[in-house]
């Protein structure tokens, strides 16, 4: 059974500050990966999807890398701004079905 | 686009009701689903559907039903509601294997 765990479970950092978070999944036969961000009472909404082909994504100040033989990927923000505060989840989908698999979560707050 | 929207926003029942979560999607895509997040155990999969008439179960099926008899709307139905089914609960769609698009969530408590 697919499992995906996101380090740390919580961040906090001044503004300004290039930060990564983690997140990392046990098995390796996953078709893609994506990046959510949660406001606090509200939905997902996606940043990046990576497929299993791919080694990274970017959009804007976000990029996202994956590393399938390791299973591990990490979302990079730069220049980290009060407006990123936020959860931000990861979730695979594996090759045998449809499902999602999602990490915890890390929850971001970034300091003015 | 709409994108995907849920109703109602907010629900309280007693234990025992039965009520419908709405959800429908405007970007014709084969691939609906149904997750619920509760406190400490993230987004868990209920249900999904990859296409009309075609549902299975997820991770946590039970005491929900679903049913999937036009490609936009995707319903999940709870039979007998229960203290253990108050979550948030989110609707999601895709194209079968590309990014997917969330809801805003309902919100229940069961009483």
């Amino acid at each position: 059974k697919q499992e995906v765990t996101q380090i740390p479970a919580a961040l906090s950092v001044p503004e300004g500050e290039n930060l990564v978070l983690n997140c990392s999944f046990t098995d390796s036969a996953i078709y893609n990966l994506q990046w959510f961000r949660q406001d606090p009472g509200k939905g997902l909404t996606s940043l990046l999807l990576i497929q299993s082909s791919q080694r990274e994504q970017t959009s804007g100040r976000l990029n996202a890398s994956l590393d399938k033989s390791s299973g591990r990927s990490t979302l990079y923000i730069a220049a980290s701004q009060p407006g990123d505060s936020a959860t931000y989840l990861c979730a695979v989908k594996n090759n045998a079905g449809n499902m999602l698999t999602f990490g915890g979560g890390t929850r971001l707050m970034v300091k003015p | 686009n709409a994108g995907v929207t849920q109703t109602p926003k907010f629900q309280v029942l007693k234990t025992g009701q039965s009520m419908t979560l709405q959800c429908a999607q405007d970007m014709n895509h084969e691939y609906m689903s149904w997750y619920r997040q509760d406190p400490g155990m993230g987004l868990r999969l209920i249900h999904y559907s990859v296409g009309a008439g075609i549902t299975d179960q997820g991770e946590v099926p039970n005491g929900y039903n679903v049913s999937r008899s036009t490609t936009e709307d995707f319903p999940l139905r709870l039979l007998s509601a229960a203290p253990s089914q108050t979550s948030v609960y989110f609707c999601a769609s895709s194209s079968t294997y590309d990014t997917q698009y969330f809801g805003p969530g309902t919100r229940l408590t069961v009483l």
